[in-house]
C-alpha cells in the first residue's frame, strides 16, 4: 500500500528556507500518469494549495506562493520535495505532501503531514 | 480569507441528514465540475470523501453524496454516525491552474 511521509526541520528562521522531503514508499514516483502535491494548513484554520507537479511535465504553483516555491523530484530516492524561501510566521503550518493524483485539482492519497514553526 | 465559502458549522443528531455547503463564483465553483470535498479527524491529514461535485471515492460509504446549484455545492451525509464528526472542506478547480479551498465547516453530531 502507497504511502507518503513528509520530513524536514520543524523550526525555520524568518526569512530563511523552508524545506520539506516527501518520501514515497510501496509504489514508485517516477510511474508517471499523476500528480504530486503539497497542501498546507495553518494552525487552527483551513487548508491552502501551495502547488503541484506532473512527473515528467509540468510543475504548477499557486500564484500567492509561486515567487517563492519550489517543487521537484528525486526520484533516486522516490522522494517530493518543497522548497519555499523567505519565509515568514505567516508560513507556520502543517505542510501535506500529497500523491499520487490523477487530478492536480483533487488530492486523492495524503501523508500524515509535518509542523513546520517560523520563528527566531 | 478563504475563497470559497463555508458556514463555520453545522449540526445533527445520528440517523439524521445534514448538508454543508460551499459558494464560490463563476470562477470557480460555477465554472467547473471539479468540487472535491474532504474530511478531516482532529490531528489527521485530510481524506478525500467526494471528487468532480458528486463522485465517490471507492471505499466511502454512500451516504456521503454531493451536488452543485449555480455557484453553490453542497456536501450530503445522510444516516448521521458519530464518526462523521470531523471538519469538512470543499474545493474548486479556479481556471489557470490553480485550486481554491473554503475555510471549512465543523460538523458535530449532537
Amino acid at each position: 500500500q502507497l504511502q507518503l511521509q513528509e520530513s524536514g526541520p520543524g523550526l525555520v528562521k524568518p526569512s530563511e528556507t523552508l524545506s520539506l522531503t516527501c518520501t514515497v514508499s510501496g509504489g514508485s514516483i517516477s510511474s508517471g500518469g499523476y500528480y504530486w502535491g503539497w497542501i498546507r494548513q495553518p494552525p487552527g484554520k483551513g487548508l491552502e494549495w501551495i502547488g503541484s507537479l506532473y512527473y515528467g511535465g509540468n510543475t504548477i504553483y499557486n500564484p500567492s506562493l509561486k515567487s517563492r516555491v519550489t517543487i521537484s523530484v528525486d526520484t533516486s530516492k522516490n522522494q517530493l520535495s518543497l522548497r519555499l524561501s523567505s519565509v515568514t510566521a505567516a508560513d507556520t503550518a502543517v505542510y501535506y505532501c500529497t500523491g499520487p493524483n490523477n487530478y492536480f485539482y483533487t488530492m486523492d492519497v495524503w501523508g500524515q503531514g509535518t509542523t513546520v514553526t517560523v520563528s527566531s | 480569507q478563504s475563497a470559497l465559502t463555508q458556514p463555520p458549522s453545522a449540526s445533527g443528531s445520528p440517523g439524521q441528514s445534514v448538508t454543508i455547503s460551499c459558494t464560490g463564483t463563476s470562477s470557480d465553483v460555477g465554472g467547473y465540475n471539479y468540487v472535491s470535498w474532504y474530511q478531516q479527524h482532529p490531528g489527521k491529514a485530510p481524506k478525500v470523501m467526494i471528487y468532480e461535485v458528486s463522485k465517490r471515492p471507492s471505499g466511502v460509504p454512500d451516504r456521503f453524496s454531493g451536488s452543485k446549484s449555480g455557484y453553490t455545492a453542497s456536501l450530503t451525509v445522510s444516516g448521521l454516525q458519530g464518526d462523521d464528526e470531523a471538519d469538512y472542506y470543499c474545493s474548486s478547480y479556479a481556471g489557470n491552474n490553480k485550486v481554491v479551498f473554503g475555510g471549512g465547516t465543523k460538523l458535530t453530531v449532537l
